[in-house]
């Protein structure tokens, strides 16, 4: 069973003070490990995806690394709209689900 | 694009009743997924469809739980008999998995707004 664990549970930053967020997994062949912001109230947002180790990709003040064990969400200079829950989500095999973790609650402070 | 919809946002019920929740995929979305998030399990995937065919239902709690998709544009989810402990918010999500025009596969789902659903 494809298991997916994000750490910490929840961030606070001071604005500007850069951070990273961790997510690993377990999965047998892993086909894509996804990104997602979440506000409250809100459905989920994506934003990336990672197919193989070494793979990074970056979107304004966000960078998202994958390993062959795990992803980390970087931070750079978070201001206070990057507050959000960011969740990680893997796909394995021919399978289109995404199995999610429990996602990193991260509240930024200006 | 309008992105996902999905009717009703919120929904308060009594125990007992039956709930239907509605949801419209991005146009040309060959894939749909039901989604229920709550704090105590997170988001979990409860039944996809390809191609308006049924694939995996194995999240579904119990029989209680049912889903249909009698066309590409629309899905229902129902609950019958509700129960209290079906509160969470209920999102439906959609992905396009093959350009055939660009050759390139995609695998993001994109989410709708999502149902607050209460039970009393």
């Amino acid at each position: 069973e494809d298991q997916v664990t994000q750490s910490p549970e929840a961030l606070r930053l001071q604005e500007g003070e850069s951070s990273s967020l961790n997510c690993s997994y377990t999965v047998s062949g892993l086909r894509g490990l996804f990104w997602y912001r979440q506000d409250p109230g809100k459905g989920p947002e994506f934003l990336f995806t990672l197919y193989s180790a070494g793979e990074e990709k970056e979107k304004e003040r966000l960078k998202a690394t994958l390993t062959k064990k795990e992803s980390f969400l970087h931070i750079t200079a978070p201001k206070p709209e990057d507050s959000a829950t960011y969740l990680c989500a893997v796909q394995a095999g021919n399978d289109y689900k995404l199995s999610f973790g429990a996602g990193t609650t991260v509240t930024v402070r200006a | 694009d309008a992105g996902v919809i999905q009717s009703p946002r919120h929904e308060v019920t009594e125990m007992g009743q039956e709930v239907t929740l509605r949801c419209k995929p991005i146009s040309g979305h060959d894939y749909l997924f039901w989604y229920r998030q709550t704090m105590m399990r997170g988001l979990e995937l409860l039944i996809y469809f390809n191609n308006n065919v049924p694939i995996d239902d194995s999240g579904m709690p119990e029989d209680r739980f049912s889903a249909k998709m009698p066309n590409a544009s629309f899905s229902t989810l129902k609950i019958q008999p509700s129960e209290p402990r079906d509160s969470a918010v209920y999102f439906c999500a959609s992905s396009f998995s093959w350009d055939e025009s660009l050759k390139l596969s995609y695998n993001e789902q994109f989410f709708g707004p999502g149902t607050r659903l209460t039970v009393l």
